[in-house]
Parts: structure tokens; sequence; C-alpha cells
């Protein structure tokens, strides 16, 4: 089974368009995160929910709005893509308060075109 | 401003021998210092980790070197493998889950 899935694997659009990315989560975690991946493989905390609050938001353009239905749903979505968004996103879980194993998604490979 | 530190950025070892990578911080209130793995098209993977009151941690042919006086970890990687050949991360993360990551280094463990 697996622990963080998120969808799509590859995500290709075109400048301006509107996406959404899914992550959902079977470990029981009540913390959720996305990060941004760069093409020189820098990982940048995005955002982090704990039991569906907002408790992370860091310097991110407000076109991308996550969404937390339920602590084991966290969704991004990216509106006005621009070029600068293409990156690889990855969902993450992990328990509060031990601040131990994050656990990663496999990653959604973004090309804005 | 880099809360995590990672040195190198690339590194190229011959089969069998070590791979060591450095990592150096300055918040004091770090009190989790893990390191990830990551294999092309895959998430980073916990690989081994460390807290502040031990000095030394092996799993298998990894170790971690802790140094809390100097705020430097390293990663060492004995008798490396081809198939170690992956981007290795370090991190640091405080009790409230705020997890940060060095810039990671590229391993190319050569046959």
């Amino acid at each position: 089974d697996t622990a963080v899935s998120q969808t799509p694997k590859y995500l290709v659009t075109q400048m301006g368009n509107d996406k959404s990315i899914k992550c959902e989560q079977n470990l029981g975690h009540d913390t959720m995160y996305w990060y941004k991946q760069d093409s020189k493989k820098f990982l940048k905390i995005m955002f982090s929910y704990n039991n569906k609050e907002l408790i992370i938001n860091e310097t991110v353009p407000n076109r991308f709005s996550p969404k937390s239905p339920d602590k084991a749903h966290l969704n991004l979505h990216i509106n006005s893509l621009e070029l600068g968004d293409s990156a690889v996103y990855f969902c993450a879980s992990s328990h509060s308060g031990t601040n131990e194993k994050l656990f990663f998604g496999s990653g959604t490979q973004l090309s804005v075109l | 401003q880099q809360q995590v530190k990672q040195s190198p950025q690339s590194l190229i070892v011959q089969k069998g021998g070590i791979s060591i990578i450095n990592c150096a911080y300055e918040n004091t209130a770090f009190d989790y210092f893990p390191w990830y793995q990551q294999f092309p098209g895959k998430g980073p993977a916990l690989l081994i980790a460390i807290r502040p009151d031990v000095s030394e941690k092996k799993e298998g042919r990894f170790t971690i070197s802790f140094n809390k006086s100097a705020k430097q970890f390293s990663l060492h990687i004995m008798d490396s493998q081809p198939g170690d050949s992956a981007t290795y991360f370090c991190a640091a993360s405080t009790i409230g889950n705020q997890f940060y990551f060095g810039t990671g280094t590229s391993l190319t463990v050569i046959p």
C-alpha cells in the first residue's frame, strides 16, 4: 500500500492555466506538507497543515492555494500558471509533536509551456 | 537564508570507497537531524537520523557523526556501492515539525 500518494505523476500545461495536484496519506498522520523541488534539486517548504489547519505558509505567490478537506488529504491548486512554476512538487506527511519521519510522495512533475 | 548548509554539491566515489557528506546548522533549537536519500523519479526517503544527545549512529554501512559544539553533522557511507548512487539531503527539524533541508549532494558510485 502506498503511504503518501499524489496525482498526477506528470502535468504538462500552458501558461495561464489553472491546475490542481491531489495528495492522500494512509499513515494516520495529522500533519501534511507541500514541498517544491527546483531543477537544482533544492527542496523548499511551501505549506504545512496540521489537522486541516494551515500552520506554515512560506513566501509563496498567492496563486498557490492549499486545501485540506480532512487530515488525510492536502490538495494544491495553482492559478494562472507561469513558466517559473515548472518544478517537481512533493506532498509529505508526519506525526505532529514528534518532529520525526517525514514521509514523501513520489512527486508531481509540473511543466509549464 | 539557508538554515542547513550542505557540501559537497556532487561526489564521485569508486565502488568500495567511503562517501562523506557534510552539513552545518546555526539554530540550536534543532533537535532532530535526518538524512534523506532520493533516487531519480522518486520522493526523498528517510535513510538514517540522529538526535543531538548522541555523537554517532550507525545503521549497516551508513553512519551519522554529530558534533554538537561545532553544529555540524555528516553522513558516512562505507563500502559504497553503485546502488547508493542517488541524491542525499541532510535536514534539521524542531519540535514544531518545521523541517529544513540542505541543498543536496549528488552521489555517483563508479563500478
